[in-house]
Protein backbone atom coordinates (compact mmCIF):
# COMPACT_ATOMS: atom_id res chain seq x y z
CA UNK A 1 0.00 0.00 0.00
CA UNK A 2 1.67 3.16 -1.34
CA UNK A 3 1.60 6.79 1.09
CA UNK A 4 0.18 8.28 -2.30
CA UNK A 5 -2.78 6.57 -4.16
CA UNK A 6 -2.54 7.06 -8.18
CA UNK A 7 -5.00 5.06 -10.07
CA UNK A 8 -3.62 1.70 -11.35
CA UNK A 9 -4.10 2.20 -15.04
CA UNK A 10 -5.61 5.13 -17.55
CA UNK A 11 -6.28 4.89 -21.09
CA UNK A 12 -7.29 6.99 -24.44
CA UNK A 13 -7.29 7.05 -27.85
CA UNK A 14 -4.54 9.31 -29.79
CA UNK A 15 -5.45 13.07 -29.55
CA UNK A 16 -7.29 12.69 -26.74
CA UNK A 17 -6.55 14.00 -22.83
CA UNK A 18 -5.95 12.16 -19.83
CA UNK A 19 -5.09 12.77 -16.37
CA UNK A 20 -3.80 10.96 -13.44
CA UNK A 21 -4.43 11.58 -10.21
CA UNK A 22 -2.37 11.60 -6.80
CA UNK A 23 -3.87 11.66 -3.76
CA UNK A 24 -1.84 12.27 -0.30
CA UNK A 25 -2.43 13.39 3.11
CA UNK A 26 -1.99 15.88 5.68
CA UNK A 27 1.91 14.52 6.21
CA UNK A 28 3.02 14.94 2.38
CA UNK A 29 1.13 16.86 -0.65
CA UNK A 30 -1.53 18.13 2.41
CA UNK A 31 1.74 19.76 4.05
CA UNK A 32 2.65 21.82 1.41
CA UNK A 33 5.60 19.63 0.10
CA UNK A 34 6.01 19.37 -3.69
CA UNK A 35 4.99 16.82 -6.19
CA UNK A 36 6.68 15.34 -8.69
CA UNK A 37 6.22 13.23 -11.79
CA UNK A 38 8.42 10.63 -13.98
CA UNK A 39 7.71 8.71 -16.64
CA UNK A 40 9.15 5.02 -16.75
CA UNK A 41 8.87 3.61 -20.44
CA UNK A 42 8.84 -0.09 -20.69
CA UNK A 43 12.43 -1.60 -19.60
CA UNK A 44 14.06 1.63 -18.72
CA UNK A 45 14.83 3.98 -15.70
CA UNK A 46 12.31 5.92 -14.90
CA UNK A 47 13.05 9.98 -15.84
CA UNK A 48 11.33 13.26 -14.21
CA UNK A 49 8.39 14.81 -16.43
CA UNK A 50 7.40 17.22 -13.95
CA UNK A 51 8.67 18.71 -10.83
CA UNK A 52 8.00 20.96 -8.28
CA UNK A 53 4.17 20.59 -8.89
CA UNK A 54 3.47 22.50 -12.57
CA UNK A 55 7.74 22.74 -14.12
CA UNK A 56 8.47 20.82 -17.32
CA UNK A 57 12.22 20.39 -17.29
CA UNK A 58 13.74 21.04 -21.15
CA UNK A 59 13.05 18.65 -23.41
CA UNK A 60 9.65 17.45 -22.23
CA UNK A 61 6.77 18.67 -24.76
CA UNK A 62 4.15 21.35 -23.18
CA UNK A 63 1.49 18.13 -23.38
CA UNK A 64 2.69 17.59 -19.90
CA UNK A 65 0.79 20.04 -17.37
CA UNK A 66 1.05 19.07 -13.46
CA UNK A 67 -1.14 20.53 -10.97
CA UNK A 68 -1.49 20.55 -7.13
CA UNK A 69 -4.03 21.21 -5.03
CA UNK A 70 -4.81 20.61 -0.86
CA UNK A 71 -3.92 16.98 -0.73
CA UNK A 72 -3.54 15.56 -4.03
CA UNK A 73 -2.03 16.29 -7.59
CA UNK A 74 -2.46 15.72 -11.13
CA UNK A 75 -0.73 14.92 -14.22
CA UNK A 76 -2.43 15.93 -17.62
CA UNK A 77 -1.57 15.17 -20.72
CA UNK A 78 -2.85 15.98 -23.90
CA UNK A 79 -2.87 15.22 -27.45
CA UNK A 80 -2.22 11.55 -26.67
CA UNK A 81 0.82 9.86 -28.74
CA UNK A 82 1.83 5.96 -29.01
CA UNK A 83 4.80 7.04 -27.34
CA UNK A 84 3.12 8.06 -24.08
CA UNK A 85 2.49 4.40 -23.00
CA UNK A 86 4.24 3.87 -20.21
CA UNK A 87 4.44 3.86 -16.19
CA UNK A 88 3.78 7.32 -14.13
CA UNK A 89 5.05 7.98 -10.78
CA UNK A 90 3.95 10.81 -8.30
CA UNK A 91 6.61 11.50 -6.06
CA UNK A 92 6.42 13.86 -2.77
CA UNK A 93 8.16 13.98 1.04
CA UNK A 94 6.15 12.46 4.16
CA UNK A 95 6.71 14.19 7.32
CA UNK A 96 5.76 11.02 9.72
CA UNK A 97 7.96 8.87 7.98
CA UNK A 98 10.44 11.25 7.32
CA UNK A 99 11.56 10.03 3.40
CA UNK A 100 10.85 10.64 -0.18
CA UNK A 101 7.66 8.41 -1.34
CA UNK A 102 6.01 7.30 -4.14
CA UNK A 103 2.89 6.82 -5.54
CA UNK A 104 2.12 2.78 -6.91
CA UNK A 105 2.58 4.36 -10.27
CA UNK A 106 0.00 4.28 -13.55
CA UNK A 107 -0.45 2.40 -16.50
CA UNK A 108 -1.38 4.33 -19.76
CA UNK A 109 -2.49 2.92 -22.28
CA UNK A 110 -3.12 4.13 -25.96
CA UNK A 111 -6.34 2.73 -27.74
CA UNK B 1 26.82 15.07 -20.75
CA UNK B 2 25.64 14.09 -17.12
CA UNK B 3 25.75 10.40 -16.64
CA UNK B 4 25.27 7.29 -14.18
CA UNK B 5 26.36 3.98 -14.62
CA UNK B 6 25.35 1.64 -11.76
CA UNK B 7 26.72 -1.73 -11.61
CA UNK B 8 27.49 -4.67 -9.28
CA UNK B 9 24.18 -6.47 -9.06
CA UNK B 10 23.93 -10.16 -9.15
CA UNK B 11 22.56 -13.36 -7.17
CA UNK B 12 22.80 -13.68 -3.36
CA UNK B 13 21.77 -16.27 -1.01
CA UNK B 14 19.31 -14.57 2.16
CA UNK B 15 21.60 -13.54 4.40
CA UNK B 16 24.42 -12.84 1.95
CA UNK B 17 25.89 -9.70 1.05
CA UNK B 18 26.40 -7.47 -1.91
CA UNK B 19 27.71 -4.26 -2.85
CA UNK B 20 26.61 -1.83 -5.76
CA UNK B 21 28.29 0.66 -7.47
CA UNK B 22 27.01 3.90 -9.25
CA UNK B 23 29.71 5.92 -11.31
CA UNK B 24 29.22 9.44 -12.26
CA UNK B 25 30.39 11.17 -15.33
CA UNK B 26 30.01 14.57 -16.46
CA UNK B 27 29.21 16.22 -12.63
CA UNK B 28 31.06 15.49 -9.49
CA UNK B 29 29.17 13.59 -6.58
CA UNK B 30 30.97 15.11 -3.52
CA UNK B 31 28.92 18.02 -4.41
CA UNK B 32 25.65 16.51 -4.78
CA UNK B 33 22.95 14.55 -2.91
CA UNK B 34 22.61 11.41 -3.84
CA UNK B 35 19.99 8.34 -3.85
CA UNK B 36 19.67 5.28 -4.36
CA UNK B 37 15.94 3.74 -4.97
CA UNK B 38 14.72 0.31 -5.46
CA UNK B 39 12.31 -1.03 -7.83
CA UNK B 40 11.32 -4.83 -7.00
CA UNK B 41 10.18 -6.91 -10.05
CA UNK B 42 6.70 -5.87 -11.60
CA UNK B 43 6.25 -3.37 -8.53
CA UNK B 44 6.58 0.59 -7.99
CA UNK B 45 9.44 2.72 -6.85
CA UNK B 46 10.84 3.28 -3.08
CA UNK B 47 13.27 5.41 -2.30
CA UNK B 48 16.18 3.62 -0.24
CA UNK B 49 18.79 5.85 1.01
CA UNK B 50 20.40 8.87 0.48
CA UNK B 51 24.56 10.60 0.61
CA UNK B 52 24.68 14.60 1.44
CA UNK B 53 27.72 16.52 0.39
CA UNK B 54 28.79 16.68 3.72
CA UNK B 55 28.59 13.23 4.36
CA UNK B 56 26.11 12.35 6.17
CA UNK B 57 23.24 9.89 5.23
CA UNK B 58 19.71 8.43 5.62
CA UNK B 59 18.31 5.50 5.40
CA UNK B 60 14.74 3.68 4.61
CA UNK B 61 12.98 2.31 7.92
CA UNK B 62 13.02 -1.13 5.44
CA UNK B 63 16.74 -0.93 4.95
CA UNK B 64 18.10 0.46 8.29
CA UNK B 65 21.09 -1.21 9.60
CA UNK B 66 21.63 -3.46 7.17
CA UNK B 67 22.55 -1.04 4.22
CA UNK B 68 25.32 1.61 4.10
CA UNK B 69 25.33 4.29 1.47
CA UNK B 70 29.73 5.79 1.01
CA UNK B 71 31.07 7.80 -1.44
CA UNK B 72 34.48 7.64 -2.94
CA UNK B 73 34.99 11.15 -4.20
CA UNK B 74 38.46 9.97 -6.21
CA UNK B 75 36.71 7.73 -8.13
CA UNK B 76 33.54 9.97 -8.31
CA UNK B 77 31.29 6.87 -7.46
CA UNK B 78 28.64 6.23 -4.83
CA UNK B 79 28.08 2.91 -2.95
CA UNK B 80 25.61 1.15 -1.23
CA UNK B 81 26.86 -1.89 0.77
CA UNK B 82 23.96 -4.30 1.47
CA UNK B 83 24.09 -6.57 4.55
CA UNK B 84 21.64 -9.84 5.73
CA UNK B 85 19.61 -9.20 2.47
CA UNK B 86 16.26 -10.95 2.05
CA UNK B 87 13.93 -12.05 -0.54
CA UNK B 88 11.97 -8.71 -0.46
CA UNK B 89 15.13 -6.85 -1.58
CA UNK B 90 14.96 -8.46 -4.50
CA UNK B 91 14.72 -5.36 -7.21
CA UNK B 92 16.19 -3.54 -9.96
CA UNK B 93 18.44 -0.44 -7.59
CA UNK B 94 19.10 2.64 -9.40
CA UNK B 95 21.28 5.54 -8.15
CA UNK B 96 19.91 9.00 -8.95
CA UNK B 97 21.08 12.66 -8.47
CA UNK B 98 18.86 14.80 -5.68
CA UNK B 99 17.69 17.93 -7.15
CA UNK B 100 15.67 21.07 -6.04
CA UNK B 101 17.60 21.00 -2.29
CA UNK B 102 17.96 24.07 -0.71
CA UNK B 103 18.78 25.60 2.22
CA UNK B 104 20.42 22.65 3.84
CA UNK B 105 16.67 20.81 3.18
CA UNK B 106 15.78 18.46 0.83
CA UNK B 107 12.21 17.74 1.72
CA UNK B 108 11.22 18.98 -1.71
CA UNK B 109 13.77 17.55 -3.47
CA UNK B 110 13.21 14.90 -6.72
CA UNK B 111 15.81 12.83 -8.56
CA UNK B 112 17.62 13.74 -11.85
CA UNK B 113 18.92 12.43 -13.74
CA UNK B 114 18.74 7.87 -13.13
CA UNK B 115 21.08 5.31 -13.97
CA UNK B 116 20.00 2.45 -15.96
CA UNK B 117 19.38 0.47 -13.02
CA UNK B 118 21.26 -2.82 -11.81
CA UNK B 119 19.20 -6.15 -10.94
CA UNK B 120 19.55 -7.60 -6.98
CA UNK B 121 18.33 -10.91 -6.72
CA UNK B 122 17.67 -12.54 -3.96
CA UNK B 123 17.36 -16.65 -3.91
CA UNK B 124 18.44 -19.78 -2.31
Amino acid sequence: QSVLTQPPSVSGAPGQRVTISCTGSSSNIGAGYDVHWYQQLPGTAPKVLIYANSNRPSGVPDRFSGSKSGTSASLAITGLQAEDEADYYCQSYDSSLSAWVFGGGTKLTVL
Amino acid sequence: EVQLVESGGGLVQPGGSLRVSCAASGFTVSSNYMSWVRQAPGKGLEWVSVIYSAGNTDYADSVKGRFTISRDNSKNTVYLQMNSLRAEDTAMYYCARDQGCSGGSCRMKWFDPWGQGTLVTVSS
